[in-house]
């Protein structure tokens, strides 16, 4: 398995630009969780979905930040517009009630620098 | 407050030493899991330890689980330097669910 797959690997942008990463699961996997991950802030959940259904985005610092999952193999977290204190290293990560236990599988992550 | 508290924030060893990490929570928990972070990866599962359970071993990694002191300790023994990185406990409150609830990590540095 190619495990979770996530792109751009790192993302520069100016201040205002309308930024979307992307993410598709392990094939198979039910739930799908962002997470962002600074210093200060350590890592922090963001949304996550279970079957595709968004169940708890409390997370989501702000409107300017929304996420979908379309269908079970791909999810987008959109900023818009970006502002400096949205850099962070954003993960995508996945797991599958099916497989007996609630272990995440994270993906490499995006680098998201807002200048 | 963070339901996961690592301790120590940072452990510094020398290679071949035991490095021993803590984590404390605050509600009840269905289980409990320890992750590694690599510098600029995404974080890797190494064990989960169910709340009836009270100790696990997986390799030179060993996981105690303290229901009542909600606490739990991360072993590693005969470290490496590829054991340098951060690890991160993490809580699942309930049953069935997919949530965790990560703490902020403990840095552990393997000398050689």
């Amino acid at each position: 398995d190619a495990g979770v797959i996530q792109s751009p690997r790192h993302e520069v942008t100016e201040m205002g630009q309308e930024v979307t990463l992307r993410c598709k699961p392990i094939s198979g996997h039910n739930s799908l969780f962002w997470y962002r991950q600074t210093m200060m802030r350590g890592l922090e959940l963001l949304i996550y979905f279970n079957n595709n259904v968004p169940i708890d985005d409390s997370g989501m610092p702000e409107d300017r930040f929304s996420a979908k999952m379309p269908n079970a193999s791909f999810s987008t977290l959109k900023i818009q517009p970006s502002e400096p204190r949205d850099s962070a290293v954003y993960f995508c990560a996945s797991s599958s009630r099916l497989a007996g236990g609630n272990e995440q599988y994270f993906g490499p992550g995006t680098r998201l620098t807002v200048t | 407050s963070q339901q996961g508290e690592e301790d120590p924030q940072a452990l510094s060893i020398q290679e071949g030493e035991n490095a021993t990490m803590n984590c404390s929570y605050k509600t009840s928990i269905n289980n409990l899991q320890w992750y590694r972070q690599n510098s600029g990866r995404g974080l890797v599962h190494l064990i989960l330890i169910r709340s009836n359970e009270r100790e696990k071993h997986s390799g030179r990694l060993r996981v105690t689980l303290d229901t009542s002191k909600k606490s739990s300790s991360l072993l590693i023994t005969a470290s490496r330097a590829a054991d340098t990185a951060s690890y991160f406990c993490a809580t699942a409150l309930i049953q069935g669910a997919q949530k965790l609830v990560f703490g902020q990590g403990t840095r552990l540095t393997i000398n050689p």
